[in-house]
């Protein structure tokens, strides 16, 4: 069965820091990688994915990720946080070439100082 | 981008009572529907996959006569809670894959408070 373990629950960073998040999933087969960002009582915006070449992805909101197969991770990065990036971040896992059935991580939450 | 739409934002309800929950594709024709369950805190639990024009397929565990699933066109599908009970207080989010269906894209949530 897939799984994907999201080790920190909340993550605090002061603005201009950087950022990492980190993902390990558990697949039989090629892995289809998201991540998601979720703010407050809202639905959830992509932020990037991975199916298959390049594995350092760039996304949207200047975040990136990085697939390493021989460690089970996709680990989400930013070079400089921004307050605005506060939110609840989600990596999810689905079927190779299909997002359908995801699923979701427990999600960590990202706090930023000012 | 694609735009998913749910309907309402949030809905407060009588226990007993019944709840629909709308989730539209408003650009795009969206072949399949997910609809998930968030409880506070938690994250995002599969409920069913729904195809237009056949019936849902549920998760193990979830109760099909209690969450009815429709999903009779191409850019609609709904989500009924029946005699819905404190219990399923909760975020309900909905996803519309496309018809290439290497993204799904999310609805903004509905927030279920039953009373």
């Amino acid at each position: 069965a897939q799984s994907v373990t999201q080790p920190d629950i909340h993550i605090t960073v002061s603005e201009g820091a950087s950022l990492e998040l980190r993902c390990n999933y558990s697949y039989g087969a090629t892995p289809y990688l998201f991540w998601y960002v979720q703010s407050p009582g809202q639905g959830l915006q992509l932020l990037l994915k991975y199916f298959s070449g390049d594995t350092l992805v760039q996304g949207i909101k200047g975040f990136e990720a990085e697939f390493k197969r021989s460690q089970s991770s996709f680990n989400l990065r930013k070079p400089s946080v921004h307050w605005s990036d506060a939110a609840e971040y989600f990596c999810a896992v689905g079927p190779t070439g299909t997002a359908s059935k995801l699923t979701f991580g427990t999600g960590t939450r990202l706090q930023v100082t000012l | 981008g694609a735009v998913v739409s749910q309907h309402p934002s949030w809905v407060i309800c009588k226990s007993g009572t019944s709840v629909k929950i709308e989730c539209r594709s408003l650009d795009f024709q969206a072949t399949t529907m997910f609809w998930y369950r968030q409880f506070p805190k938690q994250s995002l639990m599969l409920m069913a996959t729904s195809n237009e024009g056949s019936k849902a397929t549920y998760e193990q565990g979830v109760e099909k006569d209690k969450f009815l699933i429709n999903h009779a066109s191409l850019t609609l599908s709904t989500l009924t809670v029946t005699s819905a009970h404190p219990e399923d207080s909760s975020f309900y989010i909905c996803s519309a894959r496309n018809r290439v269906g290497t993204e799904a894209f999310f609805g903004q949530g509905t927030r279920l408070t039953v009373v």
